[in-house]
């Protein structure tokens, strides 16, 4: 029933390893989001999807790699992970690129 | 540059009292806007949003807010707080055609005995 799901809920990992983080929408949306959540509880938008196409990519460093294998998927994928990726990674959706957004659980990723 | 501004960090209130949360926009251009729930260790629901229309919107939960251009605001209230509205309360802003949402910094609202 869940309407954005994320996976996993937590992440405990080791600096320089690779890590994803997966989302899925059943609620039949184009966009799909990824949000930064940092320690302070500051939200900053990462990239966002529109029908598999890329329409947002903000300053993120290119060892963070998006990917929309359809609509209703939007997976984060992180590369040499450092201390500071270490925050709250939130998937959205809306159903269209300007729609009100639908957020999921979250993804607390903590990097040793 | 646009941005969103919460006022006030924290807001400790006492359960039954009523309570007003503030958040000012940087932009006179056409917004749309938003308040966020995100209660401990949970993702954001939303609480209200103005797009169009009236000026007052009322959302979940006894939640109004109220959209005033001249003073570029977005106030979120509530007449008489519980408990359980124990959470932080984010104030969120889309400009005119662009496809992002700014976040203001978030409120922490706690609600005492």
């Amino acid at each position: 029933d869940t309407a954005v799901s994320q996976t996993p809920k937590y992440l405990v990992t080791q600096m320089g390893n690779d890590k994803s983080i997966k989302c899925e929408q059943n609620l039949g949306h184009d966009t799909m989001y990824w949000y930064k959540q940092d320690s302070k509880k500051f939200l900053k938008i990462m990239f966002s999807y529109n029908n598999k196409e890329l329409i947002i990519n903000e300053t993120v460093p290119n060892r963070f790699s998006p990917k929309s294998p359809d609509k209703a998927h939007l997976n984060l994928h992180i590369n040499s992970l450092e201390l500071g990726d270490s925050a709250v990674y939130f998937c959205a959706s809306s159903l269209l690129v300007a729609d009100t957004q639908y957020f999921g659980p979250g993804t607390r990723l903590t990097v040793l | 540059a646009q941005s969103v501004t919460q006022l006030d960090s924290q807001v400790p209130v006492f359960e039954e009292a009523p309570v007003e949360l503030r958040c000012n926009y940087s932009s006179s251009v056409s917004v749309y806007l938003f308040w966020y729930v995100q209660y401990p260790n949970q993702g954001l629901q939303l609480l209200l949003k103005y797009l169009s229309g009236s000026t007052l919107v009322k959302g979940i939960n006894g939640f109004e807010a109220e959209f005033n251009k001249s003073q570029t605001s977005f106030h979120l209230r509530k007449p008489s707080v519980h408990i359980s509205d124990t959470a932080e309360y984010f104030c969120a802003v889309r400009y005119g055609s662009n496809y992002k949402l700014t976040f203001g910094k978030g409120t922490l609202l706690t609600v005492n005995p």
